[in-house]
């Protein structure tokens, strides 16, 4: 197992589009999170599953969000209708229950023309 | 009010400094505390957790204060390698949701 992975690396794309970000997590580990990263700001929550459950979502994301987890293994993010502001970085990282550290992917980075 | 709150720093410092950040949290019902190291460009990694008692790893001390909803990370000996931002994360209650602050920079110089 080589950690949590993320794809793609890098996205960009033009205003209005609908992009989508995949996540593979440590396999053993069944909590999976999403959050998003600017400049100078911490990692910001916008979701969280255990297993295929998606537990809790941030009431910063707008309704252009959808997380899926539908095997409890991978997960998708969806951003439709993309606007500048989106533009970040996008963290998933993955744990065991109740064990609060995690583990991060190298993120992918979005780029909103 | 952020949830989590870190001074922002910069903070320089020659190589061999002792160097303190410190974090605050506004949720009294937080259950469980750790310091992040993130790279320039990189993803956050784990530095340690927090305990009530204080704990030690190496170089690196961290307090927690539940009265004044308050932690703290102690660096001995700078090294050049250090150099990076230090992220403070509280977890809640229900432990689901890990709320970071904004970081602090700490740049060592030689």
């Amino acid at each position: 197992d080589t950690g949590v992975s993320q794809d793609p690396r890098h996205k960009i794309t033009k205003r209005g589009q609908n992009v989508t970000f995949r996540c593979d997590p440590i396999s053993e580990h069944n909590r999976l999170y999403w959050y998003r990263q600017t400049l100078g700001q911490g990692p910001e929550f916008l979701t969280y599953f255990q297993n295929e459950a998606q537990l809790e979502k941030s009431r910063l994301l707008s309704d252009r969000f959808s997380a899926e987890r539908p095997k409890g293994s991978f997960s998708t993010l969806e951003i439709q209708r993309t606007e500048q502001g989106d533009s970040a970085m996008y963290l998933c990282a993955s744990s065991f229950t109740g064990a609060n550290v995690l583990t991060f992917g190298a993120g992918s980075r979005l780029t909103v023309l | 009010r952020k949830e989590v709150e870190q001074d922002p720093g910069p903070f320089n410092v020659p190589e061999g400094a002792t160097v303190a950040f410190n974090c605050t949290y506004s949720n009294s019902a937080s259950q469980s505390f750790f310091w992040y190291r993130q790279d320039c460009r990189k993803e956050p990694k784990l530095l340690m957790s927090v305990y009530s008692s204080g704990n030690e790893d190496g170089r690196f001390t961290a307090q927690l204060n539940r009265a004044s909803q308050y932690i703290s990370l102690l660096i001995r000996d700078s090294k050049l390698s250090d150099s990076a931002t230090y992220l403070c994360v509280v977890n809640g209650a229900n432990a689901g949701k890990s709320t970071f602050g904004d970081g602090t920079t700490l740049t060592v110089k030689p």
